[in-house]
């Protein structure tokens, strides 16, 4: 078990809909990141949040967007859902917003589009 | 931009043998790297990290090697065990001052281990 928490396990939508996949750090991690894994483009670095704060975004969509609340757990908001959409997504969670330290994953939220 | 490759997709091997994972990157500015194990439904696991000050490292059972030289990155398991039966990937981050995320990481497209007892 990693320690990081996310729900719901799996999501099954349809297009032009909006979900909230959730994700809880390990307990002491300020630094929290979203990953997207689909079969042709592997594991892409969505967005990093660090104590609150926005720190790096990378492959994300205008229609997606995440937070992370003072309690430390994060938010990623995916509207306007299209069939390509469908995919893993996983949160990692680290100790600071520093790289030269492992970063943790949940088990994921399966998203699927109908 | 920056990838990280990995030379074979799938590797099957013999329990009790030792395995060799493979991946290759190409930022040399990268200075850090991870190997992880992901199993069918499951988030990656972390299993060893290796700075790029050191060449090699050790934990149970697994030693990642790193040449710098030809960028070139190793996962070595050894006495395999069905329970390795997973997808191996490397991954990688890059300093801030070369314009990469700070602390994001890069993934390879991992290898599928089979372990045949």
């Amino acid at each position: 078990d990693s320690g990081v928490t996310q729900t719901p396990k799996h999501l099954i939508t349809a297009t032009g809909q909006r979900v909230t996949l959730r994700c809880s750090p390990r307990s002491g991690d300020l630094s929290v990141y979203w990953y997207q894994q689909s079969l042709d483009q592997g594991l892409q670095f969505l967005i990093q949040y660090y104590n609150g704060e926005e720190r790096a975004k990378g492959n994300i969509l205008e229609r997606f967007s995440a937070q992370q609340f003072p309690d430390l757990h994060s938010e990623l908001n995916l509207s306007s859902l299209e069939l390509g959409d469908s995919a893993l997504y996983f949160c990692a969670s680290s100790v600071d917003s520093y790289s030269n330290q492992p970063q943790h994953f949940g088990d994921g939220t399966r998203l699927s589009i109908l | 931009g920056e990838s990280v490759g990995l030379h074979l997709p799938t590797l099957s091997v013999q329990e009790g043998d030792n395995s060799i994972i493979n991946c290759a990157y190409s930022n040399s500015a990268s200075d850090y790297f991870i190997w992880y194990k992901q199993e069918s439904g499951k988030g990656p696991q972390f299993i060893i990290d290796i700075r790029s000050n050191m060449d090699k490292r050790q934990g149970q059972r697994v030693t990642v090697l790193l040449n710098k030289t030809v960028k070139h990155l190793s996962l070595q398991i050894a006495a395999t065990q069905p329970g390795d039966s997973a997808v191996y990937f490397c991954a990688e981050t890059e300093p801030m001052n070369y314009g990469g995320s700070q602390g994001n990481l890069i993934f390879g497209k991992g290898t599928k281990l089979s372990v045949k007892p």
